[in-house]
This record gives C-alpha cells, structure tokens and sequence, in this order.
C-alpha cells in the first residue's frame, strides 16, 4: 500500500500516560499533518511539517508534540492524556508544503481512548 | 480569521432527491475552497476544489464570493453519497480548516 499509513489504529491508555502515534506518508510527500478528530469539536488541524521542519501550528496543546524524520516519517506525542483527549487522530500528507495547494491524502487513523 | 461554517450538521434526503450542502467561509484575502468527504469505514478524501470547475460522482460546488458561499450540489442523490462532508479553506501554507462538517443521510 503506497498511501498513508498509520499505527497502530486502536490505543486504549490511562489518563496521565503518555503515547506516540506513527504516520508514514505516501512515496515522495515531504508535508505531513497530523488533525484531531472529535465528536464536538469536528476535525481540527494540529500541525503541518516538511520536510523535517515544523512548517505550521494549529490548535494542538503543549502536551502534545510532533516531529518528522529524515526518512519522512512523523510521530505525534500525547503526554499527560486526558479523558477529553480521546479522539480519532488522523495524519495526512501532501506533496509540498506551501505555495499552490496540494491534495492532501488522509491515513485511516488511529483511535484513542483514554479511560 | 479564516472560519467556515456548515450550519446543517445532519442532512437527510431521498434517493433521487436534490441535495445541497451548504458551506459559508469568512475568509481575508483570496479563499481557496474544498470540498473532502467521509464514507463509512473509509479515509477522508478530497472530493473537488473550486479551481478545477469540476464535476464529481455529479456534485458541482460554486464559489459565490458575494454570499461568501460553497454549497455542494447534486441534482439526484444517489444511497452511496451518504457520508460525512466538510468544506476547509485553505489558510496559508498548506493548512485546510476543517470543522464539525455535516453528515449526509441518503434514505433509499
């Protein structure tokens, strides 16, 4: 499968634990983006790299972090979790990272819940 | 501020019925819209951006910069367009502002 991906897809952890959720982007994006999903609050973009490099921030906490590999791909660090961190959190990625718009390919996402 | 509103957060309609999803944008600067859909069990997708003038699966969306407005339409709706549809803007970069989007029900 040469789309995004995305591990593991189910992450069931308790409130003050810290996880990491992996995302592979498609062959040749150097963007990725990482978006938290929720009931309420709708899908909200958290953070956009490319390249290696924090490209722009969205609506993500401060405990919360994120970072890209030389090899591409990015990992997205809840620490501290609370009950209302529990969303569907999804990764995209797209081929460049700014100027004219590229399509962004959404990864099927990782469910977590945080008891 | 870039915001976009879907004000329907549920819609249903017929098979064979017209569908209208509504999306308003408050946007500073030139706006470039979207249209991304949901289907069960699948990934989000983009379904057209108001560049390309396209149809897909028969929806057209028109930019209408004097109502500030995208709506999504499909003159028959069909079962398989139930999903869940958002309309982002784009705000610099590459960033796409999604919101609560508006799930579509198609009944048979």
């Amino acid at each position: 499968d040469s789309g995004v991906t995305q591990t593991p897809k189910h992450l069931i952890t308790a409130t003050g634990q810290r996880v990491t959720l992996r995302c592979s982007p498609r062959s040749g994006d150097l963007s990725v983006y990482w978006y938290q999903q929720s009931l309420d609050q709708g899908l909200q973009f958290l953070i956009q790299y490319y390249n290696g490099e924090e490209r722009a921030k969205g609506n993500i906490l401060e405990r919360f972090s994120a970072q890209q590999f030389p090899d591409l791909h990015s990992e997205l660090n809840l620490s501290s979790l609370e009950l209302g961190d529990s969303a569907l959190y999804f990764c995209a990625s797209s081929v460049g990272g700014s100027g004219d718009v590229d399509t962004q390919y959404f990864g099927p996402g990782t469910r977590l819940t945080v008891l | 501020a870039q915001r976009v509103t879907q004000p329907e957060k549920l819609l249903s309609v017929f098979k064979g019925a017209p569908v209208e999803l509504k999306c308003n944008y408050s946007y500073s600067g030139s706006p470039e819209l979207f249209w991304y859909v949901q289907y069960s069990r699948q990934r989000l997708q983009l379904l057209l951006r108001h560049i390309s003038r396209e149809s897909i699966k028969g929806f057209t969306a028109d930019l209408n910069k004097g109502e500030t407005s995208f709506h999504l339409k499909k003159p028959f709706a069909q079962e398989e367009d139930s999903a869940m549809y958002y309309c982002p803007p784009r705000a610099g970069a590459n960033n796409l502002f999604f919101g609560t989007g508006t799930r579509l029900t198609v009944i048979p």
